[in-house]
């Protein structure tokens, strides 16, 4: 079975670009959730989505959004990106809400 | 609030056992989780605890106690690869199904 996968890799954009991160979850699983990674904050739930709804969201500013479409793939978006917003964005996904979570290799982020 | 500590670094040699606490202090809980992240990859989940005890799989042990808000995960018969970071996460339901994440504690082995 083929894991998470996270699309683009790698994302170099400059400030008040915007920005659209793809993740496809495991097959089968419906919960997706998205948390940023930087060495100072370590790791931070952004939101999680389960069968298209918005369960849960983070402490982030509205610039973070996302969706999750019927096929369980989600896309997380920022807009007007600021240096802080470098990163490695994380997905992963689990079976049903509570289950155990299976992270993708991520997406690193730079804001130049 | 939501805190969960973990010490920031730890060393060790080829062959031992090291153990990596992780406290914390969250509104409410539903499960303690340990993950390994290599440098540059994703995390792996290893463990899940929700009930106090000990619980094995081949070299790595994970341990909860609930009323102290402490787990600690064991690692047996250290190899060079074991050289990761390790993070303690936490389910609280106030937070809904969210993880909150320690920030991690890098272990490095040498031989």
């Amino acid at each position: 079975k083929a894991g998470v996968t996270q699309t683009p890799r790698y994302l170099i954009k400059t400030r008040g670009q915007q920005v659209t991160l793809s993740c496809s979850p495991i097959s089968g699983h419906r919960s997706v959730s998205w948390y940023q990674q930087t060495p100072g904050q370590g790791l931070q739930f952004l939101f999680e989505y389960f069968s298209e709804t918005q369960r849960n969201k983070g402490n982030f500013p509205g610039r973070f959004s996302g969706r999750q479409f019927s096929n369980s793939r989600s896309e997380m978006n920022v807009s007007t990106l600021e240096l802080g917003d470098s990163a490695l964005y994380l997905c992963a996904s689990s079976w049903k809400e509570n289950n155990e979570q299976f992270f993708g290799p991520g997406t690193r982020l730079t804001v130049l | 609030g939501q805190n969960i500590d973990q010490p920031t670094e730890m060393t060790a040699t080829e062959g031992a056992i090291v153990q990596i606490n992780c406290t914390y202090q969250t509104s409410g809980f539903n499960g303690l989780f340990w993950y390994q992240q290599h440098a540059g990859e994703a995390p792996t989940f290893l463990s899940y605890n929700v009930l106090d005890g000990l619980e094995e799989k081949g070299r790595f042990s994970s341990f909860l106690s609930r009323s102290k808000g402490y787990s600690y995960l064991l690692l047996k018969e250290l190899q060079m690869k074991d050289s990761a970071s390790y993070l303690c996460a936490v389910r609280d339901p106030q937070a809904g199904t969210a993880l909150i994440f320690g920030k991690g504690t890098t272990l490095s082995v040498s031989s």
